[in-house]
């Protein structure tokens, strides 16, 4: 039972560049978040899918796309790179049940040059 | 919106010190829960605790505890007995009915053996 899981663990992009960060768990949750992780800044929501098939924006948006390929996988795409998405990015998944905890997973380090 | 204060910054301790973190947060909402996560040197984030707004009896759990108090809108944390174990950013998070958490900036506790 793995939990959560995101690859790759570490990226480096050049400004422009576009990829897609993997994430994955086998805990049969329904609900899957994207935050990302800044110096000083705490965590912000970046997208979160409530169920398989939902997906909405979270408090940063902008710059990102996302995918809830099944109940299982949950990805986010950043189409431009751009310096200001140097950040570490975690995944994490909850029940579907209001305010469960969320699990997070061991993040994506992600430099964008 | 949903608001997470946690003032402190850095602390730093000397081993078996008690060390006391504070949380204050802001919500409209009258049923909302509260959390608690560790972020070690490694970069995980391990979930401590979750509260939800109608329980406000405090937590112990090993050496760490608890205290929730909704007249003042925090939920402060406390290691008894600090050790080296316990350096880490601790992230104090609250959610709203969508199950989005707002994180605190974190506190850096730093244990000096």
């Amino acid at each position: 039972n793995a939990g959560v899981t995101q690859t790759p663990k570490f990226q480096v992009l050049k400004t422009g560049q576009s990829m897609t960060l993997q994430c994955a768990q086998d805990m049969n949750h329904n609900s899957m978040y994207w935050y990302r992780q800044d110096p000083g800044m705490g965590l912000r929501l970046i997208y979160y899918s409530a169920s398989e098939g939902t997906t909405d924006k979270g408090e940063v948006p902008n710059g990102y796309n996302v995918s809830r390929l099944n109940k299982r996988e949950f990805s986010l795409r950043l189409e431009s790179a751009a310096p200001s998405q140097t950040s570490v990015y975690f995944c994490a998944s909850s029940l579907v049940v209001p305010q469960e905890t969320q699990y997070f997973g061991p993040g994506t380090r992600l430099l964008v040059l | 919106a949903q608001k997470v204060t946690q003032a402190q910054t850095e602390i730093s301790v000397v081993e078996k010190e008690d060390v006391t973190l504070d949380c204050v947060y802001e919500t409209r909402d009258t049923t909302y829960y509260l959390f608690w996560y560790k972020q070690p040197p490694s970069g995980e984030l391990v979930f401590l605790i979750r509260r939800n707004s109608f329980d406000e009896q405090n937590e112990i759990s090993g050496r760490y505890s608890w205290n929730f108090q909704k007249s003042t809108s925090s939920f402060n944390f406390t290691i008894t007995a600090s050790q080296v174990v316990d350096s880490a950013v601790y992230f104090c998070a609250l959610s709203d009915g969508n199950n989005r958490l707002a994180f605190g900036k974190g506190n850096q506790v730093v244990v000096i053996p």
